[in-house]
Order: structure tokens, then C-alpha cells, then sequence
């Protein structure tokens, strides 16, 4: 079956251009999370949605990030005017369940679109 | 907030030896250790997790202890095959925070044939 899907894959933008970035999760997944991985460290939450709501918004850096999921499936990620402090690789991932459902939910992450900022 | 230290950075082995990645988390409330491996150009995928209720599990050649105590918590991979070359991040969750891991910085592990 297929697998969170992300696009672009790449995006190069100039410094304070806006970027959107795209997330298709797996098919049914409740559970949408954004992540950003520079370069050599680990990736690091950004934001969290059940469904369409965003339950959690506490990692995202600045009001210029901003992320939407309207109908619980596809999530957007929206970046206005880039800095190069931008530059990233940008990761979503799904999971199964919410709160409600169960814990311990498996995250599925997609391949990410690495973002670069001239 | 949570703040997870993983080592080594780097980490290179000849096939067939053991490698051990290990990682030290500082809140006391998580209670939930996934470990991820991410291949070039791929997303982490997970290969073992932990919950605080258990001390060790295993999968075949890979095995993860849990020291709650101490706060940390280690990956050990027998055998080593040079398809187990990759970055491998540790990360730590409250399982009531929404599954918003605390990752490690990664170990890039090397298993020269």
C-alpha cells in the first residue's frame, strides 16, 4: 500500500519568496505531524493535527510557518517569506490514532522535501 | 521540556560485530522510546520501540534496554550486515503529549564488509 507521500521533493527559493509543501498521508490516519531536520541533527516537532484540528503548534519557529489540514487528510505546510535559516528538510508523518483511540501509535514518515534558501 | 542526548556521533564496525548506540533523556514523564532508522534521501522509519514498563525487548538481531532509573536507554544490533549502514535516532515521548518526539541528534553507523 502506498505511504505518506510528500511534495516537492526538493523546492529551492529565494530569500523571501513563500513556499507551500505538501503532505498526503496514509489513507485513514488520524494523526498528521510536521517535523524539521537540519542538516547532521535529528528532526524536530512542528506542529500536530488530529483530524483537521491542530491540536499542538508549540514548535513552529515563528508566525511566518504556518500549516493546515481543512479536510483531516492532505496537510500543508506554508512558509512566507523565507529566510536561509529555513533551509531544511521538512518531514511529515501519520499515525493510526488520536488520544482518544489508542497510545503508542506507530509514526509512518514520509521522504521529506528538502527546502533551500538562497 | 524534554531534551534527549543520543552517542556516539559516528560509530564504524566490521560485519559481523555487535554495535550500541545509547541514549540519555532528562524528562522523567516520558514513557514511550522509539528508534528510527533513516537511509540517504528517505524518512526515519521505525525498527523497535520501548515502553517504560518493560526493561528490554528483542527482534531478531536487534535488541533495546531501558534503564528508567538511570533515564536511558540503548539499541544493541548483532551481527551487523552492511545493509545496517545508516543514521539510527533514538527519541522519547509522553504518550498523553500526542506522539511529539524528542529525537536524538542520530548516530551514523558504518558496517564495512
Amino acid at each position: 500500500g502506498a505511504g505518506v507521500s510528500q511534495s516537492p521533493r526538493y523546492k529551492v527559493a529565494k530569500r523571501g519568496q513563500d513556499v507551500a509543501l505538501r503532505c498526503d498521508p496514509i489513507s485513514g490516519h488520524v494523526s498528521l505531524f510536521w517535523y524539521q531536520q537540519a542538516l547532521g541533527q535529528g528532526p524536530e516537532f512542528l506542529t500536530y493535527f488530529q483530524n483537521e484540528a491542530q491540536l499542538d503548534k508549540s514548535g513552529l519557529p515563528s508566525d511566518r510557518f504556518f500549516a493546515e489540514r481543512p479536510e483531516g487528510s492532505v496537510s500543508t505546510l506554508k512558509i512566507q517569506r523565507t529566510q536561509q535559516e529555513d533551509s531544511a528538510v521538512y518531514l511529515c508523518a501519520s499515525s493510526l490514532g488520536g488520544l482518544a483511540v489508542s497510545s503508542y501509535n506507530e509514526q509512518f514518515f514520509g521522504p521529506g522535501t528538502r527546502l533551500t534558501v538562497l | 521540556g524534554e531534551n534527549v542526548e543520543q552517542h556516539p556521533s559516528t560509530l564504524s564496525v566490521q560485519e559481523g560485530d555487535s554495535a550500541v548506540i545509547k541514549c540519555t533523556y532528562s524528562d522523567s514523564a516520558s514513557n514511550y522510546f522509539p528508534w528510527y532508522k533513516q537511509e540517504l534521501g528517505k524518512g526515519p522509519q521505525l525498527i523497535i520501540d520501548i515502553r517504560s514498563n518493560v526493561g528490554e525487548k528483542k527482534d531478531q538481531r536487534i535488541a533495546v534496554t531501558l534503564n528508567k532509573t538511570a533515564k536511558h536507554f540503548s539499541l544493541h544490533i548483532t551481527e551487523t550486515q552492511p545493509e545496517d549502514s545508516a543514521v539510527y535516532f533514538c527519541a522519547a515521548e509522553v504518550v498523553t503529549n500526542a506522539g511529539k518526539s524528542t529525537f536524538g541528534d542520530g548516530t551514523t553507523l558504518t558496517v564495512k564488509p
